[in-house]
């Protein structure tokens, strides 16, 4: 089965301080991406990535970068974080091709920011 | 840009019932795949249903079938003979179709449904 594996499940970080938020595949999947799931929301693309140092903004991008420098791990970084950043964060990959058998999340992260 | 739109926030069922999950969607694309992931108290997304836009037989995986009317852009779940164990928020997504050549779309998830089993 591919694993996607979150580094943290929860996480408590002070308002200003930089977060990285870690995430690995282990089935060589092209495709990467962050989400954030908010209550009433569903789920949100921040950023994906298609390829080794390839990135692309997703639909609420703001506050967020991205870093990929190896296949396998997806980075993401919240350069100066803010109580409205707390927020359930999910790691998701697949493959480019054959992409209808759909993604393989990890187990999220539970990020406050206090 | 597409969405996708779970009308119902939170849907109750009896132990053995049958309970359908609405979902609709807009796009103007011909090409793409709808999904149903379940989301238990573990937080792990799972996939339960996938279907190709231009596969007109409905896709169905044991208690897991789906009602898909491309016309009306209509995806609905029904789960047969409900069990505790499907007891999760449920979420709708879409995916575009094509390839893009410079890498793929993420998914478009509808806000999702609490489904409650009671026993």
């Amino acid at each position: 089965d591919v694993k996607v594996t979150q580094s943290s499940r929860y996480l408590v970080k002070r308002t200003g301080e930089k977060v990285f938020l870690e995430c690995v595949q282990d089935m060589d999947h092209e495709n990467m991406f962050w989400y954030r799931q908010d209550p009433g929301l569903g789920l949100r693309l921040i950023y994906f990535s298609y390829d080794v140092k390839m990135k692309e903004k997703g639909d609420i991008p703001e506050g967020y970068s991205v870093s990929r420098e190896k296949k396998e791990r997806f980075s993401l970084i919240l350069e100066s974080a803010s109580t409205n950043q707390t927020s359930m964060y999910l790691c998701a990959s697949s493959l480019i091709i054959g992409t209808d058998y759909g993604y393989t999340f990890g187990s999220g992260t539970r990020l406050t920011v206090v | 840009a597409q969405t996708v739109t779970q009308s119902q926030p939170e849907m109750s069922v009896q132990e053995a019932e049958t309970v359908t999950l609405s979902c609709t969607y807009d796009t103007s694309e011909s090409d793409y795949y709808l999904f149903w992931y379940k989301q238990p108290p573990s937080r792990q997304m799972i996939l339960v249903i996938r279907q190709e836009a231009y596969k007109q037989q409905n896709a169905t995986e044991n208690r897991f079938s789906v009602n898909f009317q491309k016309a009306a852009k209509s995806f609905s779940l029904k789960i047969s003979d409900s069990q505790l164990g499907d007891a999760a928020m449920y979420f709708c997504a879409y995916r575009s179709g094509g390839y893009s050549g410079g890498g793929a779309d993420g998914l478009t998830f509808g806000k999702g449904t609490h489904l409650i089993i009671q026993p």
